[in-house]
């Protein structure tokens, strides 16, 4: 069965610093691979997504993930960091002929001014 | 895209109660997922409709947990007899296409408390 790793549960910043927010996953083959992003209350929101090609994936809000087969990995990174992304982050993977998506256990981003 | 949606935002209800949520997926989408949320963690699957047919549902899901997906457009989850265990935000998700390439879009969940 896959699984999926986030070994940090919560990451601080400053505003303006850079970010990345890791993600390693288990699973025989290569999976699809995605980032959502979830606002406290809220439903989850798609940032970006893998599926295949180009290892460096480009996502919305400035976001960026590169696949990383040898290291099963798919790491969220941002140049620079605003206060409005302080969120909770989740990698997610689905095996390419399931239906549902197996998720981290997330990481909680806290921005300082 | 009037986006996935879904009611009642918030359910409180006492232990033993039975609770209903709804799901209205983004009208074009043909498949329909319900996941469930605990405190701290990742959303965790629990059934998937294509169309109307139901085709897979997690262990996850007891017997005191039924869902629907008449004519295959809004889904309903049911939940008997709660028990404080069911506390948690119930997620529903769409996507359109037979691959799993097709990314879910995901509502902004029923959080369930049972008193």
């Amino acid at each position: 069965a896959q699984s999926v790793t986030q070994p940090d549960i919560h990451i601080t910043v400053s505003e303006g610093a850079s970010l990345e927010l890791r993600c390693n996953y288990s699973y025989g083959a290569t999976p699809y691979l995605f980032w959502y992003v979830q606002s406290p209350g809220q439903g989850l929101q798609l940032l970006l997504k893998y599926f295949s090609g180009d290892t460096l994936v480009q996502g919305i809000k400035g976001f960026e993930a590169e696949f990383k087969r040898s290291q099963s990995s798919f790491n969220l990174r941002k140049p620079s960091v605003h206060w409005s992304d302080a969120a909770e982050y989740f990698c997610a993977v689905a095996p390419g002929s399931a239906r549902q998506l197996t998720f981290g256990s997330g990481t909680q981003l806290t921005v300082l001014p | 895209d009037t986006g996935v949606s879904q009611n009642p935002r918030h359910k409180i209800t006492k232990r033993g109660q039975n609770v209903t949520f709804r799901c209205d997926p983004i009208s074009e989408h043909n498949r329909l997922y319900w996941y469930r949320q605990t405190l701290g963690q990742g959303p965790e699957f629990l059934t998937y409709f294509q169309n109307e047919a139901q085709l897979e549902k997690s262990r996850l899901l007891s017997d005191r947990f039924s869902a629907e997906r008449p004519k295959g457009s809004f889904s309903t989850l049911e939940i008997q007899r709660t028990e404080q265990g069911d506390s948690a935000m119930y997620l529903c998700a769409s996507s359109l296409g037979t691959n799993s390439n097709q990314p879910q879009h995901f509502g902004d969940g029923t959080r369930l408390s049972i008193l």
